[in-house]
């Protein structure tokens, strides 16, 4: 069984457009991360959800928003996409040992 | 900003050898996490080591870490091609934030 699952897991689109990314993990943690990977493999943090509440938010465009209807799911929207963009998105997952638990990713590709 | 930095950048070696690779970093921590990425996957936890730890050990892996000089390393031993990946480092501080390094491409040769 998929500890921490994204789809979908490819995603092209013209730019402008809006798209959503949706993350779920069965691990039963109470936290939960977006990460942006960049081409030269750089993972920054974009967000953080701790039980539904938003507990970290990077300096990241608010055309970002990320949505989480339970504590077991943490989705991604994107709006008016940007080239810039492109770039494969992690979630990630975390229970009481700081131990971090990745999605397979999401590889965005605006054109 | 970013807290880790890995060296080396890319690593090469003969299957059998060991691998070392270092990682540096600025502030204070709670823990410090090595993990692996296999080309077009996601990250695979490895190894924590807390603070207040200075060596770990799990399988062929080894992790030290020195918070005087805020530097760790990661050990592999006996590398085997299934090796190959990129390798991060991680802090971690209070707040469940972790800040990922660069990472070190290992490539191990058969």
């Amino acid at each position: 069984d998929t500890a921490v699952s994204q789809t979908p897991k490819y995603l092209v689109t013209q730019m402008g457009n809006d798209k959503s990314i949706k993350c779920e993990q069965n691990l039963g943690h109470d936290t939960m991360y977006w990460y942006k990977q960049d081409s030269k493999k750089f993972l920054k943090i974009m967000f953080s959800y701790n039980n539904k509440e938003l507990i970290i938010n990077e300096t990241v465009p608010n055309r970002f928003s990320p949505k989480s209807p339970d504590k077991a799911h943490l989705n991604l929207h994107i709006n008016s996409l940007e080239l810039g963009d492109s770039a494969v998105y992690f979630c990630a997952s975390t229970g009481q040992v700081d131990t971090q638990y990745f999605g397979p990713g999401t590889r965005l590709t605006v054109l | 900003s970013q807290q880790g930095e890995e060296d080396p950048q890319a690593l090469s070696i003969q299957e059998g050898e060991n691998a070392t690779m270092n990682c540096s970093y600025k502030t204070s921590i709670n823990n410090l996490q090595w993990y692996r990425q296999n080309s077009g996957r996601g990250l695979v936890h490895l190894i924590l080591i807390r603070s207040n730890e200075r060596e770990k050990h799990s399988g062929r892996l080894r992790v030290t870490l020195d918070t005087s000089k805020k530097s760790s390393s990661l050990l592999i031993t006996a590398s085997r091609a299934a090796d190959t990946a990129s390798y991060f480092c991680a802090t971690g501080g209070s707040n469940y934030k972790l800040t990922f390094g660069k990472g070190t491409l290992l490539t191990v040769n058969p």
